[in-house]
């Protein structure tokens, strides 16, 4: 079993539409929960950090995070061709910073 | 402020040969990660460096692979002598030291690693 787990997709969905992403993990202790955008070539880019329980809102996007589930998504809302791109989900264990991360998913936004 | 950069973006060479990797952190970021994506899998963690010191190098692959960060600054990674399975990205990122589980890891562009 991975650590991290993510659907590699591609994720298609409509402009304007909502996109969602899953993410497991399997270390129970985690504590620190991120969300990063990648474009084909270029370097990780954090949009969403997550800590505790429930939801977290910036902007267009939402995390949620349920520790009992071992679970965290991230909902893009009023998907823009822009937003086209792998997003990571990545943790930290309790051990340490290192980031442990999934696979990515690959999002495809159309027109 | 400037962020996380990598040099070179790309490196081609000759399997047997070394090869050194630079990242300079943003200013200030006392921690200094190495992780690396190899074809098809997910971005792996190397090594962190707290300041000029190791703290955590239990992703180091194997003794091909030295990392340093003299003077605490910048930071170099060489390989040597490169195997055909170094191939992949390299990645470097920075963070600020808060103490806690919470620092934000901001990443450099990547310098492209293929080992003929």
């Amino acid at each position: 079993q991975k650590e991290v787990e993510q659907n590699s997709g591609p994720l298609s969905v409509p402009e304007g539409a909502i996109a969602s992403l899953n993410c497991t993990y399997s270390d129970r202790g985690s504590q620190s929960f991120f969300w990063y955008r990648q474009y084909s070539g270029k370097s990780p880019e954090l949009i969403m950090s997550i800590y505790s329980n429930g939801d977290k809102e910036d902007g267009r996007f939402t995390a949620q995070l349920n520790k009992a589930s071992q679970y965290v998504s991230l909902l893009i809302r009023d998907s823009q061709p822009s937003d086209s791109a792998t997003y990571l989900c990545a943790v930290i264990s309790p051990a340490g910073n290192k980031l442990t991360f999934g696979g990515g998913t690959r999002v495809l936004v159309k027109p | 402020e400037a962020g996380v950069t990598q040099f070179p973006s790309h490196s081609v060479i000759e399997k047997g040969q070394t090869v050194t990797l630079r990242c300079d952190p943003i200013s200030g970021h006392d921690n200094l990660y190495w992780y690396r994506r190899v074809m098809g899998k997910e971005i792996k963690f190397l090594l962190h460096f707290v300041k000029e010191s190791k703290q955590d190098e239990s992703g180091m692959p194997n003794n091909r692979f030295l990392a340093e960060r003299t003077g605490g600054t910048y930071s170099t990674l060489k390989v040597q002598p490169a195997e055909l399975e170094d191939s992949g990205v390299y990645f470097c990122a920075s963070s600020q030291w808060t103490g806690g589980f919470t620092d934000t890891q901001y990443f450099g562009p990547g310098t492209r690693l293929t080992v003929l």
